[in-house]
């Protein structure tokens, strides 16, 4: 049963365009979440954290919100790079678990 | 700079074969975990260890076997690999403490004939 939820598979943006990218999770106990960055032929790269505590991190271009109540939280990319076109990966860890669960990914296509 | 290394990056093997998927690290993470990827799927956590001599099983059942007799690098072994053990094999490690990103391998592609 997939407790972290990546609902859209792909996306393509307008460079210089906002993107949105959602996740969802249905596990209450989930208290710390993460954005991964993937190329292909590399591995995942650590992109943005947040914690429960928290509804919004800021870095840069990028932007986490987390809605609690709703069990979702979403990446936001302004303005988007045509470098940006990548798959991206949110996980989230439980409380008292020792491991991240992780989305499917979404690809992302920015378009010059 | 994160440095964690994998090899080899491919691999096609015959059924049968005994396989060591190489892992090493040059941060001094204690923490280090071997994932599993199927295409469009997501990643799922096949072993864990949280320090030398220690190493877990994650969520994902697996045949494989780890090892971790130094702090820099984690093995992961098939002892007879099947062509259901075709997939992507990722390693990561992390920091103890409150930092909780992992930083990630390349990746190991195995193909099992």
């Amino acid at each position: 049963d997939q407790q972290v939820k990546q609902n859209s598979p792909s996306l393509s943006v307008q460079e210089g365009r906002i993107s949105i990218l959602n996740c969802d999770y249905t596990n209450s106990m989930f208290d710390y979440f993460l954005w991964y960055k993937k190329y292909p032929a590399e591995g995942p790269t650590f992109l943005i954290s947040i914690s429960s505590i928290k509804d919004k991190n800021e870095d840069g271009r990028f932007t986490v919100f987390l809605n609690k109540s709703a069990k979702h939280l979403s990446l936001h990319i302004v303005p988007s790079q045509p470098g940006d076109s990548a798959v991206y990966f949110c996980a989230a860890r439980p409380v008292s678990g020792n491991q991240f669960y992780f989305g499917t990914g979404t690809s992302l296509t920015v378009i010059p | 700079e994160a440095d964690i290394y994998q090899t080899p990056r491919y691999l096609v093997i015959g059924t049968g074969k005994k396989i060591t998927l190489e892992c090493s690290q040059t941060m001094g993470h204690d923490k280090m975990y071997w994932y599993q990827q199927d295409p469009g799927m997501e990643l799922h956590l096949i072993h864990y260890s949280y320090g030398v001599n220690s190493t877990e099983k994650g969520d994902l059942s697996s045949e494989s076997t780890v090892s971790r007799i130094r702090t820099e690098h984690f093995p992961l072994t098939l002892e007879s690999a099947r062509p259901s053990h075709t997939s992507q094999y990722l390693c990561a490690s992390s920091q103890q403490g409150g930092k909780y990103e992992q930083y990630f391998g390349p990746g190991t592609r195995l193909t099992v004939t």
